[in-house]
């Protein structure tokens, strides 16, 4: 199973929006509602932003937004904060009960 | 409020046994839920390693599935993982984390596991 695909890299400034993308396949990104995001900012754990392609844990600001489009998910983050500096990765379900990761995006807030 | 905790040896000779567990508090493994194994090497991404029911049937990696066990001892409340036959390849911070498949909602610190001699 291959990694889902991001861009290595963002950039924005302070106040500006932001979208990372991830594409995968048929099998995985465009056959399941079971997208997920995760920052991860240096020497830390990942935490989960977003799941089921668009729904947010509690305490996760509604700045951060995701959707999907055939076999592409995004994340979109809004007002760019400072804080949101760091890395992004998606996460979709691949059937048959595996996992598979996108290489993940580090985002510069300028 | 759910706790993960990884433990195990931070240094692991070449073609040894990794081994690890995580101790989880704030939550029974026994009543659900899928408990992962994930790792990243230093300067890289995330890589699902494997995950395990409560009842124990498990789904690994394609990749490391000939050499990954994965385990649970509902009376310690934690799982573990072994990884044989080891290289450099497999120096990571693994990290264990709770899963309904969907999301990982907790995560553990992370362990650097180093395999060098």
């Amino acid at each position: 199973q291959s990694a889902l695909t991001q861009p290595r890299s963002v950039s924005g400034s302070p106040g500006q929006s932001v979208t990372i993308s991830c594409t995968g396949t048929s099998s995985d990104v465009g056959a399941y509602n079971s997208v997920s995001w995760y920052q991860q900012h240096p020497g830390k754990a990942p935490k989960l932003m977003i799941y089921d392609v668009s729904e947010r844990p509690s305490g996760v600001p509604d700045r951060f937004s995701g959707s999907k489009s055939g076999n592409t998910a995004s994340l979109t983050i809004s007002g760019l904060q400072a804080g949101d500096d760091a890395d992004y990765y998606c996460c979709s379900h691949a059937g048959s009960y595996i996992v598979i990761f996108g290489g993940g995006t580090k985002l510069t807030v300028l | 409020q759910v706790q993960l905790q990884e433990s195990g040896r931070g240094l692991v000779q070449p073609s040894e046994t990794l081994s690890l567990s995580c101790a989880v508090s704030g939550y029974s493994i026994s009543r659900g839920f899928y408990w992962v194994w994930i790792r990243q090497p230093p300067g890289e991404g995330l890589e699902w390693i494997g995950h395990l029911y409560h009842s124990g049937v498990t789904s690994y990696n394609a990749s490391l599935k000939s050499r990954v066990t994965m385990s649970v001892d509902t009376s310690k409340n934690q799982f573990s993982l072994k990884l044989t036959s080891v290289t450099a390849a497999d120096t990571a911070v693994y990290y264990c984390a709770r899963s309904d498949l969907t999301r990982l909602d907790y995560w553990g610190r992370g362990a650097l596991v180093t395999v060098s001699s």
